[in-house]
């Protein structure tokens, strides 16, 4: 069984510019995620989709992120403008449902310069 | 805000010994999970144990859950190099739909 695919890896952009991540869940898994990890810290929740509807962002910040989920099942997560603390890894993960564990992607390892 | 807490923040041990984390929580909970995660990798789940359940077993690794105290605790027996990762407990909440908060880790160092 494929795992959760995530693209790209690394991404070294200038503060104000934009950028794009991807995520294809594993198939069959109806809830998608996507987590921002700080270095030393644990995950944190930006986004939760349940199908293709959003179920939690309320720690997304909306004045420059943004995601979607098409046809509930790829996803891509925007920041416009980056900004200097939003160097961090985005991780994505997916899983059954909300009470199931979740199997996360290999991460994009974004620095804001 | 962080719901689950671990201690200790960093843990360095001797191949071979015992390595103990804990974890403590402050709402009720549906089910306790723990993650691995390796340098330079994405997280891996180990174990999941639902809120009516007091003990779990998966290979060297145990868990415990007192939910009384509303604490966890992760327990990894006959220690290797290769266990040496960053353990995050995460909790997920009775409420459908509601996140999973994850805490900010214990780091272990497996010393060969």
């Amino acid at each position: 069984e494929a795992g959760v695919a995530q693209s790209p890896r690394y991404k070294i952009i200038e503060k104000r510019q934009s950028v794009a991540f991807w995520c294809n869940p594993i198939s069959g898994h109806a809830t998608l995620y996507w987590y921002q990890q700080i270095l030393g810290q644990g995950p944190k929740l930006l986004i939760q989709f349940q199908n293709n509807g959003v179920v939690d962002d309320s720690q997304l910040p909306k004045d420059r992120f943004s995601a979607e989920r098409l046809k509930g099942v790829d996803s891509t997560l925007k920041i416009q403008p980056a900004k200097l603390e939003d160097s961090a890894v985005y991780l994505c993960a997916s899983s059954p449902g909300s009470l199931f564990e979740q199997y996360f992607g290999p991460g994009t390892r974004l620095t804001v310069t | 805000s962080q719901q689950g807490e671990e201690d200790p923040q960093a843990l360095s041990i001797q191949e071979g010994e015992n390595a103990t984390m804990n974890c403590s929580y402050k709402t009720s909970i549906n089910n306790l999970q723990w993650y691995r995660q390796n340098s330079g990798r994405g997280l891996v789940h180990l174990i999941l144990i639902r809120s009516n359940e007091r003990e779990k077993h998966s290979g060297r690794l145990r868990v415990t859950l007192d939910t009384s105290k509303k604490s966890s605790s992760l327990l990894i027996t006959a220690s290797r190099a290769a266990d040496t990762a960053s353990y995050f407990c995460a909790t997920a909440q009775n409420s459908g739909n509601t996140p999973l908060v994850f805490g900010k880790g214990t780091r272990l160092s497996v010393i060969a």
